[in-house]
């Protein structure tokens, strides 16, 4: 059974940058988008970008474009979610959740695993 | 981008209940829609992907249904552990998005 596992919760000053991983185990990572999704505080989910590690090719939403860096290492499995220019706004739990379809879905695809989401404080 | 709105936001239900949440997308989206539950303090959960299929292991008193633009989750037989919030997702087109949520709480 696939896992994902994320990296510990953060504290960041405003202005600094954070990089969350996440970790597969237990099955294919290559052929899988691999998406980050983030929700602030009694918030609801909001998708920041995805990545097809066989393809490397990521795609963001609009509203990251500039700010959010998404990668992967193939040989440790493991995705990556760099967001810089931190402001308190960013204060949230990021996911990472796998796209389910494999990678002929291009990434367009319900997220069937989850990982236990990272929390990012920014704060001064 | 592809606006998903949920109605209600919230609702009161008993347990054995049925209870049905709606989803309309702004354009389009075929069947490319998911639904997930998510209870405080946890990751979502994938019920519900192409508008009709249920996930693997997921309690078949959770169904969805719709196309286009009308969508919608129902929930029959309320169980105790349903009370938590749900969350649509479209993939139909980047950038995926989600509705804003439904919590179901206990009436």
């Amino acid at each position: 059974q696939v896992q994902l596992v994320q990296s510990g919760a953060e504290v960041k000053k405003p202005g600094s940058s954070v990089k969350v991983s996440c970790k597969a185990s237990g099955g294919t990572f290559s052929s899988y988008a691999m998406n980050w999704v983030r929700q602030a505080p009694g918030q609801g989910l909001e998708w920041m970008g995805g990545i097809i590690p066989i393809f490397g090719t990521a795609n963001y939403a609009q509203k990251f474009q500039g700010r959010v860096t998404i990668t992967t290492d193939e040989s440790t499995s493991t995705a990556y979610m760099d967001l810089s220019s931190l402001r308190s706004e960013d204060t949230a739990v990021y996911y990472c959740a796998r796209g389910g379809g494999g990678e002929y879905n291009y990434g367009y695809d319900a997220f069937d695993i989850w990982g236990q989401g990272t929390m990012v404080t920014v704060s001064s | 981008a592809i606006q998903l709105t949920q109605s209600p936001s919230s609702l009161s239900a008993s347990v054995g209940d049925r209870v049905t949440i709606t989803c309309r997308a702004s354009q389009g989206i075929s069947s490319a829609l998911a639904w997930y539950q998510q209870k405080p303090g946890k990751a979502p959960k994938l019920l519900i992907y192409d508008a009709s299929s249920l996930e693997s292991g997921v309690p078949s008193r959770f169904s969805g249904s719709g196309s286009g633009t009308e969508f919608t989750l129902t929930i029959s037989n309320l169980q105790p552990e349903d009370f938590a919030t749900y969350y649509c997702q479209q993939f139909n087109s980047y950038p995926l998005t989600f509705g804003g949520g439904t919590k179901v709480e206990i009436k």
